[in-house]
């Protein structure tokens, strides 16, 4: 898991905190993702970076805003929260976008909301 | 629509037996198949895919899967189950006909007993 590292590993916050949850791969990879990981759930794709670029926003609302300085860094900002919102929130990485390049998960960050 | 079904919430079985994780696809489009493993407060760890070629797909810690196309199945398997291979199973599905996103299915927790 020294492949794709996120921190923090655990997250409590109230419904009007702002809070940043971090990712960073040590894999040279080009492409990135946000997945959302609810209880019985299949896993849900949020956004996908590539090249530092937005290529995908599926639906997800305006209270989670990612950041991708870097093709090896990428953020997710939250504010105001909803409780249905705690979940495990999973980074991934790939070489490429392509449909064939297999994504390297991080740890996630179990979220918490009150 | 594409989609990807794993029948079994869970699958038992002895230590030492062998184990079989079923997973059926859906997809318009030539399918790229993936196995995942989840252990508890951890990310998803690839197993395997199958892209073309040998039907049968060897990957990590001694897992296997079967493409069969007719089926439309990916079942994983392995000949001998092990005790610390207990965890949560996903399948995946990508196609030539999709975009960035993996579909998952919901997950098999797999226990293996001693």
């Amino acid at each position: 898991e020294t492949g794709v590292t996120q921190t923090p590993r655990h997250l409590v916050m109230g419904m009007t905190n702002k809070k940043s949850l971090k990712c960073e791969q040590h894999l040279g990879h080009n492409a990135m993702y946000w997945y959302k990981q609810s209880a019985k759930k299949p896993l849900e794709l949020m956004f996908v970076y590539s090249l530092e670029e937005r290529v995908e926003n599926n639906s997800v609302p305006s209270r989670f805003s990612p950041e991708c300085p870097n093709s090896s860094h990428l953020f997710l900002h939250l504010h105001t929260l909803q409780p249905e919102d705690s979940a495990l929130y999973l980074c991934a990485s790939s070489q490429s976008t392509g449909v064939t390049d297999t994504q390297y998960f991080g740890p996630g960050t179990r979220l918490t909301v009150l | 629509a594409q989609s990807v079904a794993q029948p079994e919430d869970q699958v038992n079985v002895a230590e030492g037996n062998p184990l079989t994780v079923k997973c059926t696809y859906s997809v318009s489009g030539n399918p790229y198949l993936f196995w995942y493993v989840q252990y508890p407060n951890r990310g998803l760890q690839f197993l395997l895919k199958y892209i073309t070629g040998d039907n049968l797909v060897k990957g990590s810690y001694g897992f296997e899967a079967e493409f069969n196309k007719s089926q439309t199945s990916f079942h994983l398997k392995k000949p001998s189950a092990l005790v610390s291979d207990s965890a949560l199973y996903f399948c995946a599905v990508r196609s030539t006909s999709g975009t960035y996103k993996y579909i998952f299915g919901t997950g098999t927790r797999l226990k293996v007993l001693a």
